[in-house]
């Protein structure tokens, strides 16, 4: 059973909607992240938040808009979306963030297709 | 900087056979760890295993095997009498001391009946 959930599996929105992807961990660890994945591609990294506090923003549009309500939650705020931002959205919690020895447990990811 | 490349694109096998994935990584850091992650069509990541950069002992567990070569900077995953339920793309990842993890492009792993 995964220890990370996420909600909903799937989400169809159109680009003017405004939705939230949410992420609930339950193995105590510190630090979450919230991943995009494009089809037959690797992961990409969007945010890190460290003790509640965003520590990583790769560059992302302000169109996605991350919040962590506390050490166990964290959502995604989605508005104004472009077709482009149709991807599997992946969060993953780890203990330790920067530290090498660091293994991060994902969960079962939003399907989010933008008409 | 970090890098992982998994040459494979895509693997194909009957059932009961033996498959190989390669991943070679790339990083000047002496301290490291190295992971497989399994996703299968359901999209969910799965962690296998991570090994540090100074324990080259290969590692079994079940059908699931990894050599780790140093000299070669090669993790290889080998699965044993492979199964329809294996079927996924498996991921090699390698982290450093204060960097994200890095991903390979992964390998997609079809075990046909």
């Amino acid at each position: 059973d995964t220890e990370v959930t996420q909600t909903p599996k799937h989400l169809v929105m159109g680009m003017t909607n405004k939705k939230s992807l949410k992420c609930e961990q339950h193995m105590g660890h510190r630090a979450m992240y919230w991943y995009k994945q494009k089809a037959k591609k690797p992961p990409e990294l969007m945010f890190v938040y460290s003790y509640e506090k965003l520590s990583i923003n790769e560059s992302v549009p302000s169109r996605f808009s991350p919040e962590c309500p506390n050490s166990s939650l964290l959502n995604l705020h989605l508005h104004a979306l472009q077709p482009e931002d149709s991807a599997l959205y992946l969060c993953a919690s780890s203990d330790r963030d920067r530290d090498v020895t660091d293994t991060q447990y994902f969960g079962p990811g939003t399907r989010l297709t933008v008409l | 900087a970090q890098k992982v490349t998994q040459a494979q694109t895509e693997i194909s096998v009957v059932e009961k056979e033996d498959v190989t994935l390669d991943c070679v990584y790339e990083t000047r850091d002496t301290t490291y760890y190295l992971f497989w992650y399994k996703q299968p069509p359901s999209g969910e990541l799965v962690f296998l295993i991570r090994r540090n950069s100074f324990d080259e002992q290969n590692e079994i567990s079940g059908r699931y095997s990894w050599n780790f070569q140093k000299s070669t900077s090669s993790f290889n995953f080998t699965i044993t009498a492979s199964q329809v339920v294996d079927s996924a793309v498996y991921f090699c990842a390698l982290k450093v001391s204060g960097s994200r993890l890095t991903f390979g492009e992964g390998t997609q792993l079809t075990v046909n009946p």
